[in-house]
Parts: C-alpha cells; structure tokens; sequence
C-alpha cells in the first residue's frame, strides 16, 4: 500500500459544528503532516507529527486540533471555524527514522485532500 | 512562510518541446524537492536532491542544484499533455523535516 487516504473528499460545514478530517497510510511512515491550501496558492504547513507525537504547530488557531491515534492514523478536529478557514486541507506523510535528528531526505506522500468550505 | 520561488509563473509549450522551470530560494537547505499538483488535488512527489548532489535524473525529468546561487531548475524533457499540471519546489532545512513550498508554476502543454 503506497497511498495517504483522506476522508471526507468534500465537507461543507456550519460555523458552529464539529467535524473531523481523518487521514490513513499504512506504509510504516511516523512522520505524518497537515498543510492548508488555498486557491491558486502554496501548500502551508500546519502540523508536523514525528513518531505520534507533535513536533510542529505552526502558530494554528486553537479551532483547528490536531490528533495522531497511532503510528497509521491522524485526525484534524475543526470547531467553531471561519469562512476564511475554506480550503483544500492535505495530509502526508513520510519515512522518519530514529537517528535522523530531523534531517531526513525523503519524499513526502501526500493524499488527494479533503475540500472544506464553511458557510 | 514561503522559502522557494519558481519562475517562470506560468509556461505554455506544445507537446514535445521541452519545458524548463526554476526555483530560488533563500536559506541553507538539506535537500530540494519537486512536486507537482493536477488540478487542485494532492501532490505527487517527482524528485528530491540533496544538498551535496548537483544533478539527478529521473525518467524524462532532470533536476539541477547550485547551492552557491541557491537555485534549482527542473527539466521536462519531450513534454505531454498529461504533463500539464502545477510544479512546485519545496526546500527541506533539515530543522524538523520541514517543508516549505514556492508559489508554484502552472504549465500547459499544448497537443
């Protein structure tokens, strides 16, 4: 399995609901990311998980919380957000190993992303 | 923030001709990597260079490195139409593998 799997493709949510992204691989990666991209923009960075455990928040409003279950799976939890907030929100992931110490030269593999709007 | 910044913005070749693309960028790097993005979905990992290599092919793609200019420049050879996509460059500065990307090329690649 060489795939990063993202659920819901689209969700349309409601400034006051709570809903979840889920992202899956199952490629023995344990550095798994989220980055937000807006139209005809850069992916930015979110969230860097290394081993299940967060390692980068990038200054990301507390309405965004990010979860990472175990070593396959990450969840973005998403409450009370913005209109701003619409966007195509991507997970990835990567090999990590233990004695990289952060340097680690391999590829990312991304997921198709899931497209939020909030009305 | 962005680290890398490709030029040209925008590309429109025909098919077979060749396609050049480059990234700038502004700090010391642990390696530099290419992606590209069809219409909006997830990116797909084409190639990634060290920073101690200063050429790597891949399959019709060529990538280049000067660390001394902090520049990159991909090469699509006998371009395609299923080669229009988006291409961005990323650089990975090795402080927690993290990675940055450029604002994008969009190229077309006309039949």
């Amino acid at each position: 399995d060489t795939e990063v799997t993202q659920t819901p493709k689209h969700l349309v949510m409601g400034m006051t609901n709570k809903k979840s992204l889920k992202c899956e691989q199952h490629m023995g990666h344990r550095a798994m990311y989220w980055y937000k991209q807006k139209a005809k923009k850069p992916p930015e960075l979110m969230f860097v998980y290394s081993y299940e455990k967060l390692s980068i928040n990038e200054s990301v409003p507390s309405r965004f919380s990010p979860e990472c279950p175990n070593s396959s799976l990450l969840n973005l939890h998403l409450h009370a957000l913005q209109p701003e907030d619409s966007a195509l929100y991507l997970c990835a992931s990567s090999q990590r190993r233990l004695w990289d110490r952060g340097r680690s030269n391999y590829g990312y593999t991304f997921g198709s992303g899931t497209r939020l709007t909030v009305v | 923030s962005q680290q890398g910044e490709e030029d040209p913005q925008a590309l429109s070749i025909q098919e077979g001709e060749n396609a050049t693309m480059n990234c700038s960028y502004k700090t010391s790097i642990n390696n530099l990597q290419w992606y590209r993005q069809n219409s909006g979905r997830g990116l797909v990992h084409l190639i990634l260079i060290r920073s101690n290599e200063r050429e790597k092919h891949s399959g019709r793609l060529r990538v280049t490195l000067d660390t001394s200019k902090k520049s990159s420049s991909l090469l699509i050879t006998a371009s395609r139409a299923a080669d229009t996509a988006s291409y961005f460059c990323a650089t990975d500065t090795g402080a927690n593998s993290k990675l940055t990307f450029g604002k994008g090329i969009t190229l077309s690649v006309r039949p």
